[in-house]
């Protein structure tokens, strides 16, 4: 049975910081790894993803993984209150032949304080 | 220009009834998904089409049928709504070849009354 785990939170940052999200999955068959940013009401929106070890950097971004700690993290730097919303760390064994879902943690909710 | 795009929005209806929900992507991608968000947000995948093709059926009951008339529509029938299917509903879409980066709907509240 795949997992992937997440803290709950509330995750509270104050504006201006950095917001580390961390997210570990069970299965070391997984290929490809997801952060989804999801509003209050909203539909999951796709911030990063990323599928080799080392950092991934976009703007504010940053996907950190490591394969061998079955570990994932996002960092947020220079956090904005428009940051807040429930992060979502997903994975999947796909590997470019078929149509496998994503496997989602229960997301952190994340709190960006003015 | 709506990517993926859903159709109803909400959706309220009794106990015993069917239903379906519509989803369009135009992305031109070749997959499509379907997921569950129950109460408590939790994120599940209930099937994918590829291709029209049906690729991935977790176990969900058999009252619920998808249906994929092309590439681009994947639709959603629920037989016989019991209280437990209240939740919000996601069509997903991905390009298959690619690492599997997965574009949402806007979502449909499904409420069994």
């Amino acid at each position: 049975q795949k997992e992937v785990e997440q803290n709950s939170g509330p995750l509270s940052v104050p504006e201006g910081a950095i917001a580390s999200l961390n997210c570990t999955y069970s299965d070391r068959g997984s290929q490809s790894f997801f952060w989804y940013r999801q509003y209050s009401g909203k539909s999951p929106e796709l911030i990063m993803f990323i599928y080799s070890n080392g950092d991934k950097e976009d703007g504010r971004f940053t996907a950190q993984l490591n394969k061998a700690s079955q570990y994932v993290s996002l960092l947020i730097r220079d956090s904005q209150p428009s940051d807040s919303a429930t992060y979502l760390c997903a994975v999947t064994s796909y590997s470019g032949g078929g149509a496998d879902g994503l496997t989602f943690g229960k997301g952190t909710h994340l709190i960006i304080q003015p | 220009d709506t990517a993926v795009s859903q159709t109803p929005k909400y959706l309220v209806t009794q106990m015993g009834n069917d239903k379906s929900i519509k989803c369009e992507q135009n992305l031109g991608h070749d997959t499509m998904y379907w997921y569950k968000q129950d109460s408590k947000k939790f994120l599940k995948i209930m099937f994918s089409y590829n291709n029209k093709e049906l690729i991935i059926n977790e176990t969900v009951p058999n009252r619920f049928s998808p249906k994929s008339p092309d590439k681009a529509h994947l639709n959603l029938h629920i037989n016989s709504l019991e209280l437990g299917d209240s939740a919000v509903y996601f069509c997903a879409s991905s390009l298959s070849g690619g690492y599997n980066e997965q574009f949402f709907g806007p979502g449909t509240r499904l409420t069994v009354l």
